[in-house]
């Protein structure tokens, strides 16, 4: 079993939906979570990051934790085509090691 | 403030040769980790290196090295390639201090071996 399941999609909305993006985990020890957005032939960039259960906005974007349930979630509303991309959950213990799911394709459609 | 680069962008190889891959982190920055991305396995951590020290290693054979200078540049090597090492190999760069821990990534350098 990975140490992070998520749904690998592909994942197709028209634009203006919300978009919610799932990870669950398996090790508690895990405390840090993110979310990076990784467009074709390019590095991840960091969305969102938070260490907390509850919920965490920014703009467009609130990225949910549950620690009871391990479990991850990423809210996008009002999705644009510019959010087509893949996402990725990540999530540490502390330290640099990032372990990631394997990433949700999502395309965002007019 | 300049990104995180990496050098080459893409490189061929053939089985049984040795790479060697190049991250700068941003300025300022300390870690620096590796992380290779595949199709069939997703992005997997390989190792961190902070004053120039490996502090944490991931699951990869011995094949897979790297070591970091004083400037916090970085070099990853991989010895004798196989083709299951084709794959975009990405560095993140992180202050990681006790307030700010958050890794940034480069555009990856995207090793193919024939």
């Amino acid at each position: 079993q990975k140490e992070v399941e998520q749904d690998p999609g592909p994942l197709s909305v028209p634009e203006g939906a919300i978009v919610s993006l799932n990870c669950t985990y398996s090790n508690s020890a895990f405390q840090y979570f993110m979310w990076y957005r990784q467009y074709s032939r390019k590095g991840p960039e960091l969305l969102m990051y938070t260490y907390s259960s509850g919920n965490k906005e920014d703009g467009r974007f609130t990225a949910q934790v549950d620690k009871s349930s391990k479990y991850i979630s990423l809210f996008i509303r009002d999705s644009q085509p510019s959010d087509s991309a893949t996402y990725l959950c990540a999530v540490a213990g502390g330290g640099n090691k990032l372990t990631f799911g394997t990433g949700t394709q999502l395309k965002v459609e007019l | 403030k300049a990104g995180v680069t990496q050098t080459p962008r893409y490189l061929i190889k053939t089985r049984g040769q040795q790479v060697t891959l190049s991250c700068s982190p941003i300025s300022g920055h300390r870690s620096v980790s590796w992380y290779q991305q595949t199709p069939g396995q997703g992005l997997q951590f390989l190792f961190e290196y902070f004053s120039e020290t490996q502090r944490n290693k991931g699951n990869f054979p011995g094949r897979f090295s790297g070591r970091q200078f004083s400037n916090s540049r970085s070099e990853m090597n991989v010895s004798t390639l196989e083709l299951g090492d084709s794959a975009l190999y990405l560095c993140a760069s992180s202050l990681r201090t006790a307030g700010d821990d958050t890794q940034y990534f480069g555009p990856g350098t995207r090793l193919t071996v024939l």
